[in-house]
């Protein structure tokens, strides 16, 4: 079975502070991502990463950074914490999308709460 | 870009009923996937079925089908014989096929679906 985990499920952090969220998986994916999860408004994506060192912006990239040193282990940055910034954060990984493998596997997700 | 709606923010049906959630899409690609997900009261979101745009045949998985309409950008859920354990959030999703690279889910908002006993 394909596992993604990540670090926490609960997280609080004081505004200002530099929040590291980590996430690792376990199925040598290529593709790695980082969604946000809010009431009313469905996941949209912050980052998203096809290789080692390498990033891309999705839809709300702003106040947020990430790094992929290695090719199982994606982290999520917040530079300095703000309360708009309090959400669920899901990661997911998949393959390179084919016909066949395209599902993206999920996270349990870390419940962020910035004071 | 591409935005996917799903207008039913909340649904009840009762144990063993037939339920159909919609989701309607917008994109200019003619090349893509569709997903739906679910997400339980645990949080651990984890699909449900997917379609791919080229294939005419709507999918089917056990109590779960779509009817996937290419042209009216449609894509709805249909869940036969609805069971408590079929009580979650669902997530409609599209994902353009970007040939070899990578590319993340665009999401609807979800709807939360109660099976009432």
């Amino acid at each position: 079975d394909v596992k993604v985990t990540q670090s926490s499920r609960y997280l609080v952090k004081r505004t200002g502070e530099k929040v590291f969220l980590e996430c690792v998986q376990d199925m040598d994916h290529e593709n790695m991502f980082w969604y946000r999860q809010d009431p009313g408004l469905g996941l949209r994506l912050i980052y998203f990463s096809y290789d080692v060192k390498m990033k891309e912006k999705g839809d709300i990239p702003e106040g947020y950074s990430v790094s992929r040193e290695k090719k199982e282990r994606f982290s999520l940055i917040l530079e300095s914490a703000s309360t708009n910034q309090t959400s669920m954060y899901l990661c997911a990984s998949s393959f390179v999308p084919t016909y066949i493998y395209n599902e993206q596997f999920f996270g349990p997700g870390t419940r962020l709460t910035v004071l | 870009a591409q935005t996917v709606t799903q207008s039913q923010p909340e649904m009840s049906v009762q144990e063993a009923e037939t339920v159909t959630l919609s989701c309607t899409y917008d994109t200019s690609e003619s090349n893509y996937y569709l997903f739906w997900y679910k997400q339980p009261p645990s949080r651990q979101m984890i699909l449900v079925i997917r379609q791919e745009a080229y294939k005419q045949q709507n999918a089917t998985e056990n109590r779960f089908s779509v009817n996937f309409q290419k042209a009216a950008k449609s894509f709805s859920l249909k869940i036969s014989d609805s069971q408590l354990g079929d009580t979650a959030m669902y997530f409609c999703a599209f994902m353009k096929h970007s040939g070899g690279g990578a590319d993340g889910l665009t999401f609807g908002k979800g709807t939360h679906l109660i099976i009432q006993p």
